[in-house]
């Protein structure tokens, strides 16, 4: 099973700043993924995907992914208190593999 | 178009008791996925169907949790004799296909008391 790390935080940013989440994995094979938001007593929902090497973004955010030192980040641009939330990332399941997600990091954008 | 559909939204019951908690994922989507999370928790994976083909059921807890899919669509997940361990969101989440995002529903409540 493929293994996802993130610190659970809570990240507190104020707003207008970057706020920067970043997920680890061990599986290398790992060729993608999904960045998911689930606010407090809600489902979560995807944001973002990255299936390459590099910078992917849209408005406000940006994912990165880093193959070599298997890490994938989310930059939140210009944060907002609506932005506060729990980040949970994902590797992109294939075959037989059981999907996993990563415990998620809180994040609190403060006025 | 209509999202996952899970029901109902709260359910209490009695320690011992039988519950059956409902899923119907979106219209064309093979996959289908029961996540558990408790208060404060990540997301607990308890089972998976694809399409037609067996499903993976490498996450239910114990076996006294059991899962099925009626003609590829509707998703039923029962939990026998139940335990105030059990009391959490379930999460039902379906995708197009296995490598596709996921997209969840609104999820049931479960209290055992």
């Amino acid at each position: 099973q493929k293994e996802v790390e993130q610190n659970s935080g809570p990240l507190s940013v104020p707003e207008g700043a970057i706020a920067s989440l970043n997920c680890t994995y061990s599986d290398r094979g790992s060729q993608s993924f999904f960045w998911y938001r689930q606010y407090s007593g809600k489902s979560p929902e995807l944001i973002m995907f990255i299936y390459s090497n590099g910078d992917k973004e849209d408005g406000r955010f940006t994912a990165q992914l880093n193959k070599a030192s298997q890490y994938v980040s989310l930059l939140i641009r210009d944060s907002q208190p609506s932005d506060s939330a729990t980040y949970l990332c994902a590797p992109r399941p294939g075959g037989s593999y059981i999907p996993t997600f990563g415990r998620g990091t809180s994040l609190i954008v403060h006025p | 178009g209509a999202g996952v559909s899970q029901s109902p939204s709260n359910k209490v019951t009695e320690k011992g008791k039988d519950v059956e908690l409902r899923c119907d994922p979106i219209s064309g989507h093979t996959a289908l996925y029961w996540y558990r999370q408790s208060l404060g928790q990540g997301l607990e994976f308890l089972i998976y169907f694809q399409g037609n083909s067996a499903p993976d059921k490498s996450g239910l807890p114990s076996d006294r949790f059991s899962a099925e899919r009626t003609g590829g669509s509707v998703s039923t997940l029962t939990i026998q004799r139940t335990q105030q361990e059990d009391s959490a969101v379930y999460l039902c989440a379906s995708s197009f296909s296995q490598d596709q995002p996921q997209h969840f529903g609104d999820g049931t409540r479960l209290s055992i008391l």
